[in-house]
């Protein structure tokens, strides 16, 4: 099983900054076949980012990810109100599929 | 726009059973890898199974396996989860999850808003 570590576990921060979150894999992850989501409160959780660095469909482009490997980053440039939310890593290369533990991205 | 709705949730006793379904509509059920994923109250996402768009091929976390079983009805669009010998640590919020390929290994681009499994006696 490959197991996701995301740092730092929370993230305080001001409207306008730019962020970076990583998810550390216990192994490779092939084929960069890695996905952000992020999730608010009280809903379910919403793709950002497939394939490592691929934008899903609607997703402003102040999101972006990187890395291959096993170290992938999701970067905001600019954080706004909304995007206040925890933030989860997930490998679908192999079974079973594993989540990172999250990383909340709170208002300073 | 893509509609994933979850039912079957509720309390079960410890032991016990419960099937979820989900129904799905406004897409080609039949052409997408499903999955289910669920949460525990105030904990992160944990992948509970996946099922290939044909519903040859079944994957299973290891903390589920032995007492889940995952199935389609691609003729009524229709996603199972037949849950057995049910644990207080399987409380949960379980959304079930469109996949975005043919194949199981794809992210998940809609989610349900999820059911209630409540386990305690």
């Amino acid at each position: 099983e490959i197991v996701l570590t995301q740092s730092p576990g929370t993230l305080s921060v001001s409207p306008g900054e730019r962020v970076t979150l990583s998810c550390r894999a216990s192994e490779t992850v092939s084929s960069r076949f890695l996905a952000w989501y992020q999730q608010k409160p009280g809903q379910a959780p919403r793709l950002l980012i497939y394939d490592a660095s691929s934008r899903a469909t609607g997703i402003p482009d102040r999101f972006s990810g990187s890395g291959s490997g096993t170290d992938f980053a999701l970067t905001i440039s600019r954080l706004e109100p909304e995007d206040f939310a925890v933030y989860y890593c997930q490998q679908y290369r192999s079974s079973p599929q594993t989540f990172g533990q999250g990383t909340k991205v709170e208002i300073k | 726009e893509v509609q994933l709705l979850e039912s079957g949730g509720g309390l079960v006793q410890p032991g016990g059973s419960l099937r979820l379904s989900c129904a799905a509509s406004e897409f080609t059920f039949n052409n997408y890898a499903m999955s289910w994923v669920r949460q525990a109250p105030g904990k992160g996402l944990e992948w509970v199974s996946a099922i290939s768009a044909s519903g040859g091929t079944t994957y299973y976390a290891d903390s589920v396996k032995g007492r889940f079983t995952i199935s389609r009805d691609n003729s009524r669009n229709t996603l199972i989860l037949q849950m057995y010998s049910l644990r207080a640590e399987d409380t949960a919020v379980y959304f079930c999850a469109k996949g975005s390929r043919y194949g199981s290994g794809s992210p998940i681009d809609y989610w349900g808003q999820g059911t209630l499994v409540t386990v305690s006696s």
